[in-house]
């Protein structure tokens, strides 16, 4: 079955750009979608189809996707965004499984 | 308003089995696919079953083959998981999502979910 791989932590101050990166074989070739999770809340959409943004999601986070990683970019950071994130495609080869990512823990320092 | 209320979740023996609801509004529940994912205490992300708009489709992730059943009644606006034969590792919030698909040349290209149920925590102990 297909696998994402994310760094489990990733650290940023401020005001600064965060990279939080998926990694999966010719991920590149699928459409990879992130959420955001903090803590005893349900996950929220913040970016689908590599680089779409739902409405109400600050231009601040931006996505990409090309050979074999996909990067969700936060740019100026904000203590609110500290929270977990996770990355997830559509797995049409393996009996229309969706796959989720590790998820990676965004501290702001 | 689009709203998404889990409810059925509990403490339940292994073996035992749980039905989980999931009330839909604010939008047009019989024209979406529909999902459950789960999450274990301090663990990530787990799809856990896909159901299409009519029910016609259903698919699960390999670990509840056999013992989940997803359905849903697009007349009450209603989604649900019937959970049988339940183990330790059942252990989890489980959400309810609405899954948003993208079609080429007929074909689901791509789905995400969006949005989310707040979850219904399922705890299978003795």
């Amino acid at each position: 079955s297909y696998v994402l791989t994310q760094p489990p932590s990733v650290s940023v101050a401020p005001g600064q750009t965060a990279r939080i990166t998926c990694g999966g074989n010719n991920i590149g070739s699928k459409s990879v979608h992130w959420y955001q999770q903090k803590p005893g809340q349900a996950p929220v959409l913040v970016v689908y189809d590599d680089s779409d943004r739902p409405s109400g999601i600050p231009e601040r986070f931006s996505g990409s996707n090309s050979g074999n990683t996909a990067t969700l970019t936060i740019s100026r950071v904000e203590a609110g965004d500290e929270a977990d994130y996770y990355c997830q495609v559509w797995d049409s080869s393996s009996d229309r499984h969706v796959v989720f990512g590790g998820g990676t823990k965004l501290t702001v320092l | 308003e689009v709203q998404l209320v889990e409810s059925g979740g509990g403490l339940v023996q292994p073996g035992g089995s749980l039905r989980l609801s999931c009330a839909a509004s604010g939008f047009t529940f019989s024209s979406y696919w529909m999902s459950w994912v789960r999450q274990a205490p301090g663990k990530g992300l787990e799809w856990v079953a896909n159901i299409k708009q009519d029910g016609s489709e259903k698919y699960y992730v390999d670990s509840v083959k056999g013992r989940f059943t997803i359905s849903r009644d697009n007349a009450k606006n209603s989604l649900y998981l019937q959970m049988n034969s339940l183990r330790a590792e059942d252990t989890a919030v489980y959400y309810c999502a609405s899954f948003v698909i993208a079609v080429a040349d007929s074909t689901v290209r791509t789905g995400w979910f969006d949005p989310w149920g707040q979850g219904t925590l399922v705890t299978v102990s003795s």
